[in-house]
């Protein structure tokens, strides 16, 4: 069975900086490329960021570029996204995602709830 | 940047009715469009990708149609586990944009 475990989340204050982990389980890691996707409270889906599936290449969101930074482990089946000067607006529920392929979201985590707030 | 605008926003219906939402992209895209059903308080599911190609262990009454900037989710004999909110998707960038959503609500 494939799993998804999101971890890290919680309050921070605007400008802070919090890093997400993401747990993997149930098929070949290694062979995928994962994202992270981030849902406001209430608002729609947000693609935020990539990662190849050896690791050797990332790509950003505009809003966040600079800003984080997501790598992986593949020994440990493991995803991260580190992200620092952290903003208001960034509050959202952030997905740990598997590409199926060329951005097709086929497995999704629970999800962990990042609060910007002072 | 690639656009996607999903209508209508939201819809009430009956079980059993068939239910219609579209997807609008700004600009040719192909077939790359993928739909995501998401309940509240869940992680959305991806119920069709490449338009029309329903994912694995998705019931057969939904289906999806469109190529080029048009594009409709059809749900055909509404199930009471179907009251969610449908979310479209392109993937012909890698930006991979979402439409707005819609709710589809009981009658």
């Amino acid at each position: 069975e494939v799993q998804l475990v999101e971890s890290g989340g919680g309050l921070v204050q605007p400008g802070g900086s919090l890093r997400l982990s993401c747990e993997v389980s149930g098929f070949t890691f290694r062979s995928y490329w994962m994202h992270w996707v981030r849902q406001a409270p209430g608002k729609g889906l947000v693609w935020v960021s990539r990662i190849n599936s050896d690791g050797s290449r990332t790509g950003y969101a505009d809003s966040v570029k600079g800003r984080f930074t997501m790598s992986r482990d593949n020994a440990k089946n493991m995803v991260y996204l580190q992200m620092n000067s952290l903003r208001v607006e960034d509050t959202a529920i952030y997905y740990c995602v598997r590409d199926l392929e060329r951005y097709i979201f086929d497995y999704w985590g629970q999800g962990t709830l990042i609060t910007v707030s002072s | 940047d690639i656009q996607m605008t999903q209508s209508p926003s939201s819809l009430s219906a009956s079980v059993g009715d068939r239910v219609t939402i579209a997807c609008q992209a700004s600009q040719i895209i192909s077939t790359f469009v993928n739909w995501y059903q998401q309940k509240p308080g869940k992680a959305p599911k991806l119920l069709i990708h490449g338009a029309s190609r329903l994912q694995s262990g998705v019931p057969p009454r939904f289906s999806g149609s469109g190529s080029g900037t048009d594009f409709t989710l059809t749900i055909s004999g509404l199930q009471r586990e179907d009251f969610a909110t449908y979310f479209c998707q392109q993937s012909y960038n890698t930006l991979g944009t979402f439409g707005q959503g819609t709710k589809v609500e009981i009658k």
